[in-house]
C-alpha cells in the first residue's frame, strides 16, 4: 500500500460525457502528479501540482483540467470524452519535487464506450 | 526536450536466466529512478541513483548509473517468476516533471 488513494477504481462512460477522478496523496506529500497509461504504453505525464498550485503541464489535452485543494487532494476532470481517452489514469505523490521518489495510487481505469 | 529511451521493449527469458534493461537519456540527469509495475498493478519505486558511476544492489537486482549520468541499467540475476512485470526508468526534468522511459516488459517461462 503506497498510501495514495484514488477513486473510483473503474469508470465506464459514454463519448461526450464528463468525469472526475479523485486522488488523495500520501500524508505529508505536497506534490501530486497525474499520468495517463494507455494499453501497453508507457506513462504519459499530464500535470503536476505543488501545495495547491499548478507547477508543470505535460501532454494534457485542453478538454482535461485538474486542481489541487487546500487539503492537498486532487481532482482530474476529463470532458467531452472520446474513445481514445480510455486508459488507466494514475495519480502519484512525492514529498516535494520530481527529484524525490514518487508513490503511485492504484489507478482509475476509464472506459469510454 | 529531454528524452529517456529504454531498451529492449520486451524481453522473454527462461526462469533462472539473467535479464538486463538499459536506459539512455538525451541529457545529463541529476538522478535516475527505477520503478516496477506488475501486471494489473501500479508503478512501485525501486531505487534512486544520484552519483556518477554509482552501483546499488537489492538482492538479485543490480542498478548502475553511468559515469556521464546519461545512462543506467538494471540487471536481474537468476530471474524468478516474481520478477515478471514492466521496469521503467525515469529522470527528472527540472523539479516539476519526471520523464519516464517506455519501459521493458519482462515475461518469464517457468
Amino acid at each position: 500500500d503506497s498510501g495514495v488513494t484514488q477513486t473510483p477504481k473503474h469508470l465506464i462512460t459514454a463519448t461526450g460525457q464528463r468525469v472526475t477522478l479523485r486522488c488523495s496523496p500520501r500524508s505529508g506529500d505536497l506534490s501530486v502528479y497525474w499520468y495517463q497509461q494507455s494499453l501497453d504504453q508507457g506513462l504519459q505525464f499530464l500535470i503536476q501540482y505543488y501545495n495547491g498550485e499548478e507547477r508543470a503541464k505535460g501532454n494534457i489535452l485542453e478538454r482535461f483540467s485538474a486542481q489541487q485543494f487546500p487539503d492537498l487532494h486532487s481532482e482530474l476532470n476529463l470532458s467531452s470524452l472520446e474513445l481514445g481517452d480510455s486508459a488507466l489514469y494514475f495519480c502519484a505523490s512525492s514529498v516535494q519535487s520530481s527529484y524525490n521518489e514518487q508513490f503511485f495510487g492504484p489507478g482509475t481505469r476509464l472506459t469510454v464506450l | 526536450g529531454q528524452q529517456v529511451m529504454q531498451i529492449p521493449q520486451y524481453q522473454h527469458v527462461q526462469e533462472g536466466e539473467d535479464f538486463t534493461t538499459y536506459c539512455n537519456s538525451s541529457t545529463t540527469l541529476s538522478n535516475i529512478q527505477w520503478y516496477k509495475q506488475r501486471p494489473g498493478g501500479h508503478p512501485v519505486f525501486l531505487i534512486q541513483l544520484v552519483k556518477s558511476g554509482e552501483v546499488k544492489k537489492q538482492k538479485r537486482l543490480t542498478f548502475q548509473f553511468g559515469e556521464a549520468k546519461k545512462n543506467s541499467s538494471l540487471h536481474i540475476t537468476a530471474t524468478q517468476t516474481t520478477d515478471v512485470g514492466t521496469y521503467f526508468c525515469a529522470g527528472p526534468r527540472g523539479a516539476q516533471k519526471l520523464v519516464f522511459g517506455q519501459g521493458t516488459r519482462l515475461t518469464i517461462n517457468p
